[in-house]
């Protein structure tokens, strides 16, 4: 059974840091790719960073480019994702994903962690 | 990047009653490998979104044959023959044909 669990996620003050964790399991996470998305308080989803299976290529949504950083450990069978600057604006629940070998995303999900960026 | 709007963003139900939602993409969403990647997901409250239906119209496990996808192009429909109680919530259309993969703005589904 494919398994995402998010944690991490905190309180934090404008321009503190904040590390993510995804940790996976039911599948060959050493090949497959895998994102963030975020979704903020009563809004919709919105993706935030891809990662290439081999770490080759990764992807940012503008607004985190230069502030968030995602990674893997294949060993731990573990998704980060590094934010630091956070902004205001950056409160949400961040989920991971992964995409299946057949090229299709998010099934399934994890519960999400939640982040709070307050002054 | 592909823009993805969907319609209408609000829609009263009466249970037992069908719905329709459109979810209209900028550009074509037929890739290069003759795949179209467009999946639709179901949230209610306090929960993750679940996919509902992948490729336009593959439903996923469990997934009640009252949903149904289809589509094509630039235009795509997620339709509910029968509403039930457990089928409120928001919907959201996504596209992975082009990067950035990007989401529709949600339709949320309530009872009238």
């Amino acid at each position: 059974e494919v398994r995402l669990v998010e944690s991490g996620g905190d309180l934090v003050q404008t321009g503190g840091s904040l590390r993510l964790s995804c940790a996976a399991s039911g599948f060959t996470f050493s090949s497959q790719w895998m994102s963030w998305v975020r979704q903020a308080p009563g809004k919709g989803l919105e993706w935030v960073a891809n990662m290439r299976h081999d770490g080759g290529v990764t992807w940012y949504v503008d607004s985190v480019k230069g502030r968030f950083t995602i990674s893997k450990d294949t060993a731990e069978n573990s998704l980060y994702l590094q934010m630091n600057s956070l902004r205001a604006e950056d409160t949400a629940v961040y989920y991971c994903g992964r995409r299946d070998d057949s090229g299709w995303w998010f099934d399934p999900w994890g519960r999400g962690t939640l982040v709070t960026v307050s002054s | 990047d592909v823009v993805m709007t969907q319609s209408p963003l609000s829609l009263p139900v009466t249970l037992g009653q069908p719905a329709s939602i459109s979810c209209r993409s900028s550009q074509s969403l037929v890739h290069s490998d003759g795949n179209t990647y467009l999946d639709w997901f179901h949230q209610t409250p306090g929960q993750p979104p679940r996919r509902l239906v992948y490729g336009v119209s593959n439903r996923d496990s469990g997934v009640p044959d009252r949903f149904s996808g289809s589509g094509s192009g630039t235009d795509f429909t997620l339709k509910i023959s029968r509403v039930e109680a457990e089928d409120l919530g928001v919907y959201y259309c996504m596209q992975h044909t082009h990067w950035p993969h990007t989401f529709g703005q949600g339709t949320k589904l309530e009872i009238k």
